[in-house]
């Protein structure tokens, strides 16, 4: 069975410093991965994808994600973090090509000291 | 163009009253997904449709949950005689067949409390 486990609930940084937000799934077949942000009272909102054609797959805001295959790892990074990147990451997985449904981590809060 | 939406974007309810939460989809998608999300926890995953066939809805925790899209457009999550554990954030979100990895688009919810 798919699962997606996100290490850290909760992530802190300064303004200015590297954020990385750890991602690591399990899934039988290739899967296609995804991050997504979601803010305060709003729904999830799309930062990248993986679909298997590069291992290092660049995102909106900046941000971008590498594929490792060895480690079943997708963990998202931005160089230089943006008060404005304070919100909740979801990473999510889901097997194959089909239209099924998207497994989702339990998410990380990152807040970014001024 | 414009995206999901979904009404109403909070909704109280008194244990035991029926609820119904209605979504509309990005126009020309054929895949639509229901969510529930906890506090504190990611989204899961509830039902699913292709067009106006409900293809899995495994993720319905019980049978007091009911959805259907009867035209192949908009969507309506019912629950009948609510508890307080259905309390959540539902979520309704919808891909194509337009892209290969048919990212699902989300909207923006609907905050269910159950007194």
């Amino acid at each position: 069975a798919q699962s997606v486990t996100q290490l850290g609930s909760h992530v802190s940084v300064s303004e200015g410093a590297l954020v990385l937000l750890r991602c690591n799934y399990s899934s039988s077949v290739p899967p296609y991965l995804f991050w997504y942000v979601q803010y305060p009272n709003q729904g999830l909102q799309l930062l990248l994808k993986y679909t298997s054609a590069a291992t290092l797959v660049k995102g909106i805001n900046g941000f971008e994600a590498e594929f490792k295959k060895s480690e079943t790892s997708f963990h998202l990074t931005k160089p230089s973090a943006h008060m404005s990147d304070a919100a909740e990451y979801f990473c999510a997985v889901r097997e194959g090509r089909s239209q099924g449904n998207l497994i989702f981590g339990k998410g990380t809060k990152l807040s970014v000291k001024p | 163009g414009a995206g999901v939406s979904q009404s109403p974007r909070y909704k109280v309810a008194k244990r035991g009253q029926d609820v119904a939460l209605r979504c509309d989809p990005i126009s020309g998608h054929v895949s639509l997904f229901w969510y529930q999300q906890a506090l504190g926890q990611g989204p899961e995953f509830l039902t699913y449709f292709q067009n106006e066939a409900q293809l899995d809805k495994s993720g319905l925790p019980s049978d007091r949950f009911f959805a259907e899209r009867p035209e192949g457009s908009v969507s309506t999550l019912k629950i009948q005689r609510t508890q307080q554990e259905d309390s959540a954030v539902y979520l309704c979100a919808s891909s194509s067949t337009g892209t290969s990895a048919y990212e699902q688009y989300f909207g923006p919810g609907t905050r269910l409390t159950v007194t």
